[in-house]
């Protein structure tokens, strides 16, 4: 079984812009959670998604946004980048939840200049 | 403030010997995991204790869930290099599926040869 895949591995963008990244799930699992994990904050969460409804969202502002396709593929979107948004986001898939064993990809590291 | 609280920070040990950490959490739990993190990449889960359960082992990993006190304790015995990473567990807040993942500040683990 393939793993969790997250694309781009590395991104580079500007304070205003915006961003979108991806997540492809391990074959199956319908659940996919967000986290941010930085030197200062350590692993945040950001929301999770099952079979394409937002079933729980962490402590973010409206600039963070995400969603799932039928596919169970989800994005996730940050908008109007600041400084402090520079981060390792990582997606993870699992059957029933975060609540279970979670598939963790290997992360996007995003560099806000 | 994190929900869970790792100590200590960072461990050095020699390859061979057992290294130990602690994290402590606020709120009730269904069931608490611990992942490891080698160096910027993704998490691999490692193993997930449930909240009526006193000890597990998997492998080399023993872990080990105190309720009354809202602390855990993981154990790596016969240390490898391999080992050297950062170490976090994560609990959920609530006890759906959908429940949110908070997860601990971690513990930098190095295993000197």
């Amino acid at each position: 079984k393939a793993g969790v895949t997250q694309t781009p591995r590395y991104l580079i963008k500007t304070r205003g812009q915006q961003v979108t990244l991806s997540c492809s799930p391990i074959s199956g699992h319908r659940s996919v959670s967000w986290y941010q994990q930085t030197p200062g904050q350590g692993l945040q969460f950001l929301f999770e998604y099952f079979s394409e409804t937002q079933r729980n969202k962490g402590n973010f502002p409206g600039r963070f946004s995400g969603r799932q396709f039928s596919n169970s593929r989800s994005e996730m979107n940050v908008s109007t980048l600041e400084l402090g948004d520079s981060a390792l986001y990582l997606c993870a898939s699992s059957t029933l939840g975060p609540n279970n064993e979670q598939f963790f990809g290997p992360g996007t590291r995003l560099t806000v200049l | 403030s994190q929900q869970g609280e790792e100590d200590p920070q960072a461990l050095s040990i020699q390859e061979g010997e057992n290294a130990t950490m602690n994290c402590s959490y606020k709120t009730s739990i269904n069931n608490l995991q611990w992942y490891r993190q080698n160096s910027g990449r993704g998490l691999v889960h490692l193993i997930l204790i449930r909240s009526n359960e006193r000890e597990k082992h998997s492998g080399r990993l023993r872990v080990t869930l105190d309720t009354s006190k809202k602390s855990s304790s993981l154990l790596i015995t016969a240390s490898r290099a391999a080992d050297t990473a950062s170490y976090f567990c994560a609990t959920a807040v609530g006890y759906s599926s959908a429940s949110k993942i908070i997860f601990g500040s971690g513990t930098r683990l190095s295993i000197r040869p």
